[in-house]
């Protein structure tokens, strides 16, 4: 089975701090997502990334930037987080192919920031 | 532009009434693909079907069924015989060639199956 984990399923921050999450797969996919899913808004890409060290931004990068150092890890970063930062971080995994493959989820990071 | 569009926000039915969620999608390509995915309370996305745009035939797994119609640019998620269990956050997403694996979801409609 695929395994994706997040490294939190809750966090509360303070306004202004750096906030990490971290994001694993298990199954040596190339691709690696972030989305943040607000009520109303469905999921929204924030960044992806096809391989080690790359990354592209997705449809709301502002305020955030990502990490690949290694294939199977894929950080998210609140470089300051804001209140409207508060969310639910959803982390996604895929295979590469010249045919979409489905992506696989992570069971989330609900975040909050006082 | 939406390219996903799922009207429904939230639907309540007794369990064990049929129930169709809806999904319109818009896209230039030949070449797409389509998804459904289940959010149960739990938070999870699971993975339910994924429909290429050269395959128009209806499927169905159990209780589940699809029906993708290109005419009309939709596919649409029928569950017979619902249950409690199915009480859930679904989302409808799309994938073109072009864009790679970069997927575009629906906002979702919320299924409450009420005993």
């Amino acid at each position: 089975d695929v395994k994706v984990t997040q490294s939190s399923r809750y966090l509360v921050k303070r306004t202004g701090e750096k906030v990490f999450l971290e994001c694993v797969q298990d199954m040596d996919h190339e691709n690696m997502f972030w989305y943040r899913q607000d009520p109303g808004l469905g999921l929204r890409l924030i960044y992806f990334s096809y391989d080690v060290k790359m990354k592209e931004k997705g449809d709301i990068p502002e305020g955030y930037s990502v990490s690949r150092e290694k294939k199977e890890r894929f950080s998210l970063i609140l470089e300051s987080a804001s209140t409207n930062q508060t969310s639910m971080y959803l982390c996604a995994s895929s295979a590469t192919s010249i045919r979409a493959y489905e992506q696989y989820f992570g069971p989330g990071t609900r975040l909050t920031v006082t | 532009a939406q390219k996903v569009t799922q009207a429904q926000t939230e639907i309540s039915v007794v369990e064990k009434e049929d129930v169709t969620l809806d999904c319109v999608y818009e896209t230039r390509d030949t070449t797409y693909y389509l998804f459904w995915y289940k959010q149960p309370p739990s938070g999870e996305l699971v993975f339910l079907i994924r429909r290429n745009s050269f395959d128009e035939q209806n499927e169905i797994s159990g209780r589940y069924s699809w029906n993708f119609q290109k005419s009309t640019s939709s596919f649409n998620f029928t569950i017979t015989a619902s249950q409690v269990v199915d009480s859930a956050v679904y989302f409808c997403a799309l994938s073109e060639e072009r864009t790679g694996n970069q997927f575009y979801f629906g906002t979702g409609t919320s299924l409450t199956v009420i005993p």
